[in-house]
């Protein structure tokens, strides 16, 4: 298993550029999560999903866009970048079991840099 | 909603010695704590968790405690050593979702 891959590894963007970071995971799991996490700060979720077809707002969703179209994808769009979302973003993984829990799994993040 | 507080934000303690990181939680209903280690410039990663229905876990030199009475957990690190060295973080389930609200993290320093 891959796990949690997500590309690209690093991206440089002029202020005002779209693009989307992809995600993807090949354990089945049914519930994914988007993160950024700032120098020297925690873990905010942007935003994250249940299952294919839905999606829901965390922490810090505003200039985000998210789709789940399948069980293994969930790419992460910023519709015009600014500098305030220079940052490290993770994707995340786990299976869900009623009334449980299972390990999160990350991927090894995308260091993104708005000028 | 569930907030998470972490102390402290660093800690440096001295090769070998013990570490303990301590966090708190206000929803009541909250009943997955896992802690989760991040090495410079890597993911963070699973190193430990408890369900509100165990008040202790150990895995070797590493243990969590649980009181759900006052609400905090905390993370023991005995005899530390140099790769023991990152960043910490606590979380705990929001019971409704099953989301994460996570702690803002603990540098640990491990001095030789």
């Amino acid at each position: 298993n891959a796990g949690v891959t997500q590309t690209p590894k690093f991206q440089v963007l002029k202020t005002g550029q779209s693009m989307t970071l992809q995600c993807a995971q090949d354990m089945n799991h049914e519930y994914m999560s988007w993160y950024r996490q700032d120098p020297g700060m925690g873990l905010r979720l942007i935003h994250y999903s249940v299952g294919a077809g839905i999606t829901d707002q965390g922490e810090v969703p505003n200039g985000y866009n998210v789709s789940r179209s399948t069980t293994e994808d969930f790419p992460l769009r910023l519709l015009s970048a600014a500098p305030s979302q220079t940052s490290v973003y993770f994707c995340a993984s786990r299976g869900s079991s009623a009334n449980s829990y299972n390990e999160q799994f990350f991927g090894p993040g995308t260091r993104l840099t708005v000028l | 909603g569930e907030n998470v507080e972490q102390h402290p934000s660093t800690l440096s303690v001295q090769e070998g010695d013990s570490a303990v990181i301590k966090c708190t939680y206000s929803d009541s209903a909250s009943n997955y704590f896992p802690w989760y280690k991040q090495e410079l410039g890597k993911r963070p990663q699973l190193i430990i968790d408890i369900r509100s229905n165990v008040g202790e876990k150990k895995d070797q030199r590493i243990a969590v405690t649980l009181n759900k009475t006052a609400k905090h957990f905390s993370l023991h690190i005995t005899e530390t050593q140099p790769e023991d060295s990152a960043v910490y973080f606590c979380a705990a389930s929001t019971g409704s979702n099953y989301q994460l609200i996570w702690g803002a993290g603990t540098k640990l320093i491990i001095k030789p």
